[in-house]
């Protein structure tokens, strides 16, 4: 059975930094472009970034709000993803799913079960 | 950027209702969309990609169509469990953008 759990978020004050982490399992890992989507209290869903699969390097893409500010990484050998976030902002603030693409690269087929970072004085 | 447009931003309809909402892209996105449901406090939940197709597992009453700029989520009898949030998804180029999604509630 395929399950992402996400684990890490919490308050934290403007400027400061976290880690997400996200436990990946019942499933090939480095096959799967792994993301990261975010949705602000009663907003809809954004991107946030992604990871290629091993094939691809693990390369990496950001959505322009976090380019700078974020780091995806992956470590193959516990299948974990890995979100940090430095320089936060209030409008980071939202649940921060873990996704798992499909292998054809069309759609989010797995989701975890989100975890919230609150970034606020 | 592409900017996906969902309308209607909330639908009232009653259980069997045959519902369809709209997506329509800034720019053509051939067949790279999806389509998620998402129930409140719950993740979403993928239910068409590839603009047609179904994801495993879905129930057969959902359906997907469009290509190029405007695309369309059909429920053909809406059920109670139907109730949720609709998001559409477009995959052609980053960023990855999402639509702002269909609220479907009860009448």
């Amino acid at each position: 059975e395929v399950q992402l759990v996400e684990s890490g978020g919490g308050l934290v004050q403007p400027g400061g930094s976290l880690r997400l982490s996200c436990a990946a399992s019942g499933f090939t890992f480095s096959d799967h472009f792994m993301d990261w989507v975010r949705q602000a209290p009663g907003k809809g869903l954004e991107w946030v970034g992604r990871t290629r699969d091993k094939a691809r390097g693990y390369t990496t893409e950001y959505a322009a709000s976090v380019k700078g500010r974020f780091t995806i990484s992956r470590d193959e050998s516990n299948n974990s993803l890995y979100l940090q976030m430095n320089g936060l902002k209030a409008e980071d603030t939202a649940v921060y799913y873990c996704t798992r693409d499909l292998i054809t690269g069309r759609g989010f087929d797995y989701w975890g079960q989100g975890t919230l970072v609150t970034v606020s004085s | 950027d592409i900017q996906l447009t969902q309308s209607p931003s909330f639908l009232s309809a009653s259980v069997g209702d045959r519902v369809t909402f709209t997506c329509r892209a800034s720019q053509g996105i051939s067949s790279y969309l999806a389509w998620y449901q998402q129930k409140p406090g719950k993740a979403p939940k993928l239910l068409i990609y590839a603009a047609s197709t179904l994801q495993s597992g879905v129930p057969s009453r959902f359906s997907g169509s469009g290509s190029g700029t405007e695309f369309t989520l059909t429920i053909s009898s809406l059920q109670p469990e139907d109730f949720a949030t609709y998001y559409c998804q477009q995959r052609n180029g980053y960023p990855l953008t999402f639509g702002g999604g269909t609220k479907v509630e009860i009448k």
